[in-house]
């Protein structure tokens, strides 16, 4: 199964369901977008980017989708296991520029 | 996370007292970062230094003072801080000159009685 819907603080995961966290942007000229995972007492850590000339990009269990027509960014994370269990942020940043600009962050929980 | 460290990872101080934040970075990167992070709010960008020089100051009070001796560390100084100021204050590195990721350290968890 899967978990998805607009953008939620919170989200509930079965283990081993798929999950998919959600993520709008406001600024249409942001050309990169990083996915960041920080667990409870660590820093922000780097999952996935994606570049504005793309759609989708595919890591290790993990996929972001970017929708540039409605400024939508998601990452979906396959087979959900317990180390997933985080804050994950998605971040924007217009080319050539240096500032990130992070979203709110949602909580993943993943259920045994 | 042994990319960019950050010491100490807790810190507390008081209103009066002077403290200072570092972080180094072994990436060789050279543009670095601090961000403040408070709980229910998203990452503030506080400073930024590229090529060892500061390049932004994001309105930060004068109470917080960055020094970037070289393009591996990075200084926070504090002093005479308010209690509101009490957060995770994380470094970051980059490359400079490009949109690109960036890297953090763990954080320092600062309280201000």
């Amino acid at each position: 199964g899967e978990s998805v819907g607009l953008h939620l603080p919170t989200l509930s995961v079965q283990e081993g369901d798929n999950s998919i966290i959600n993520c709008a942007y406001s600024n249409s000229a942001s050309d990169y977008f990083i996915w960041y995972k920080q667990e409870s007492g660590k820093g922000p850590q780097f999952i996935i980017d994606i570049r504005s000339n793309m759609d989708k990009r595919q890591g290790q269990r993990v996929t972001v989708l970017l929708n540039k027509t409605v400024k939508h960014l998601s990452l979906q994370i396959a087979a959900t296991q317990p180390g997933d269990s985080a804050v994950y942020f998605c971040a924007e940043m217009g080319s050539n520029d240096y500032k990130l600009s992070f979203g709110a962050g949602t909580t993943v929980t993943v259920r045994a | 996370e042994t990319g960019v460290t950050q010491t100490p990872r807790h810190l507390v101080m008081g209103m009066t007292n002077k403290k200072s934040l570092k972080c180094e970075q072994h990436l060789g990167h050279n543009a670095m970062y601090w961000y403040k992070q408070s709980a229910k709010k998203p990452l503030e960008l506080m400073f930024v230094y590229s090529l060892e020089e500061r390049v932004e100051n994001n309105s930060v009070p004068s109470r917080f003072s960055p020094e970037c001796p070289n393009s591996s560390h990075l200084f926070l100084h504090l002093h005479t801080l308010q209690p509101e100021d009490s957060a995770l204050y994380l470094c970051a590195s980059s490359r400079a000159g490009e949109s690109d990721t960036q890297y953090f350290g763990p954080g320092t968890r600062l309280t201000v009685l």
